[in-house]
């Protein structure tokens, strides 16, 4: 398909457990943004990748949260020893500017739902 | 820094009735405005958005906002509402003294009643 797929669309995992989350956003897009959805919330923002440089980490909260985008396309996003409060949608958005996301849209996957028993 | 906040969690409406949606926004430099919708189980999409001229933005489905910089709001309205219209809405802002990231609000749920 056209749109930003990712994978899994669910994931349950037991506290401690490690997860990754596969982000495939629009073919071409340089801008790549990770966004956490906890339940009832607006997304918040974790991370932002122009091609293959994380230009902005400020948003991830806590060193267990990493991201990568090695070849400026497919991103993961990894938490490791999971948490409870790490339960969430997590978002990936793509956007075809060089300027991230201002003035222009963001692409949203459906996002992976994380739960952490 | 930026911010959203988006009045009322929730808001219903009858079927052909106004809806309103509030948003104010804070922005230290000329804001871009957003709204996206939200359907069940469905990733974000664009509604609308303000960069820069006409304050009156007109989006997807009949949903227009005007951007207010004497009220630093964006407000979203749909002069007659439809079933098909129920989801979750968010405001959003950018600009460049945030970075590159949009900030969106908490949300806002609208209900339909028939």
């Amino acid at each position: 398909g056209a749109g930003v797929s990712q994978s899994p669309r669910y994931k349950v995992a037991k506290r401690g457990q490690d997860v990754a989350l596969r982000c495939d956003p629009i073919s071409g897009h340089v801008s790549l943004f990770w966004y956490q959805q906890a339940l009832g919330q607006g997304p918040e923002f974790l991370t932002y990748f122009q091609n293959e440089a994380q230009l902005d980490k400020s948003g991830l909260p806590s060193d267990r949260f990493f991201a990568e985008r090695p070849e400026g396309s497919v991103s993961t996003l990894k938490i490791q020893r999971t948490q409870q409060e790490d339960s969430a949608v997590y978002l990936c958005a793509s956007s075809s500017r060089t300027s991230g996301s201002l003035g222009g849209e963001l692409f949203f996957g459906e996002g992976s739902r994380l739960t952490v028993l | 820094a930026q911010s959203v906040t988006q009045l009322g969690s929730h808001v219903s409406v009858s079927e052909g009735a106004l809806v309103l949606l509030r948003c104010n926004y804070s922005s230290s430099v000329p804001p871009y405005l957003f709204w996206y919708v939200q359907y069940p189980n469905q990733g974000l999409q664009l509604l609308l958005k303000y960069t820069t001229g006409a304050t009156l933005v007109k989006g997807i489905n009949g949903f227009e906002a005007e951007f207010k910089k004497s009220e630093t709001s964006f407000h979203l309205t749909k002069p007659s509402a439809h079933m098909s219209d129920a989801a979750e809405y968010f405001c959003a802002v950018s600009d460049w003294g945030g970075g590159f990231k949009t900030i969106f609000g908490a949300g806002t749920r609208l209900f339909v009643k028939a």
